[in-house]
């Protein structure tokens, strides 16, 4: 069974702290993808990674950035978190070249900057 | 203007009554074209693909349109359990990136 997970479900933290979500998967995907989730904008693309150490920019990258060191692992920082920051954070991965294009998801971290 | 948009909705259904909505896609060039599901407070699962002529998954239909850049989804003998977010999303590189709705809230009532 296919699985990513997700350092967290629910964090708290302050405004000006630096942020660490983690994933991981375990279906040797070569893509993986962090997302934000905010009611009635749907899912926004920050980055991706479509191989180890390689990275490109979404549609909303200011204010994060990515680490891939390892194939199995995509981490989202926040450099320094702002109120506006607050969000679901889905991370996903996909398999390259398989014709599907399916992502998959993991549970979320429900991010509170105050 | 969004790539992908959707009713939000909510569509409230009898138990065993159909119901269908539409999203549109801005970008004529799109290649791929999918139904994810979304549950409350869960993370979104591949529904199903949309193929240009139409394709069926039990209940579900799903249907798209280049000419008009919409795709529908229709649900047939609706159950309690379908009651759901479902998220047009839209594919229109080579990577895998996807443009996702935000989504069509259905309720399913007894």
């Amino acid at each position: 069974d296919v699985k990513v997970t997700q350092s967290s479900r629910y964090l708290v933290k302050r405004t000006g702290e630096k942020v660490f979500l983690e994933c991981v998967q375990d279906m040797d995907h070569e893509n993986m993808f962090w997302y934000r989730q905010d009611p009635g904008l749907g899912l926004r693309l920050i980055y991706f990674s479509y191989d180890v150490k390689m990275k490109e920019k979404g549609d909303i990258p200011e204010g994060y950035s990515v680490s891939r060191e390892k194939k199995e692992r995509f981490s989202l920082i926040l450099e320094s978190a702002s109120t506006n920051q607050t969000s679901m954070y889905l991370c996903a991965s996909s398999p390259r070249g398989s014709g599907t294009y399916e992502q998959y998801f993991g549970p979320g971290t429900r991010l509170t900057v105050t | 203007r969004k790539e992908v948009e959707q009713d939000p909705g909510p569509f409230n259904v009898p138990e065993g009554a159909t119901v269908a909505f539409n999203c549109t896609y801005s970008n004529s060039a799109s290649q791929s074209f999918f139904w994810y599901r979304q549950d409350c407070r869960k993370e979104p699962k591949l529904l199903m693909s949309v193929y240009s002529s139409g394709n069926e998954d039990g209940r579900f239909t799903a249907q798209l349109n280049r000419a008009s850049q919409y795709i529908s989804l229709l649900i047939r003998d609706s159950k309690l359990s379908d009651s759901a977010t479902y998220l047009c999303v839209v594919r229109g590189d080579s990577w895998g990136k996807l443009q996702f709705g935000a989504g069509t809230q259905v309720v399913v009532t007894p």
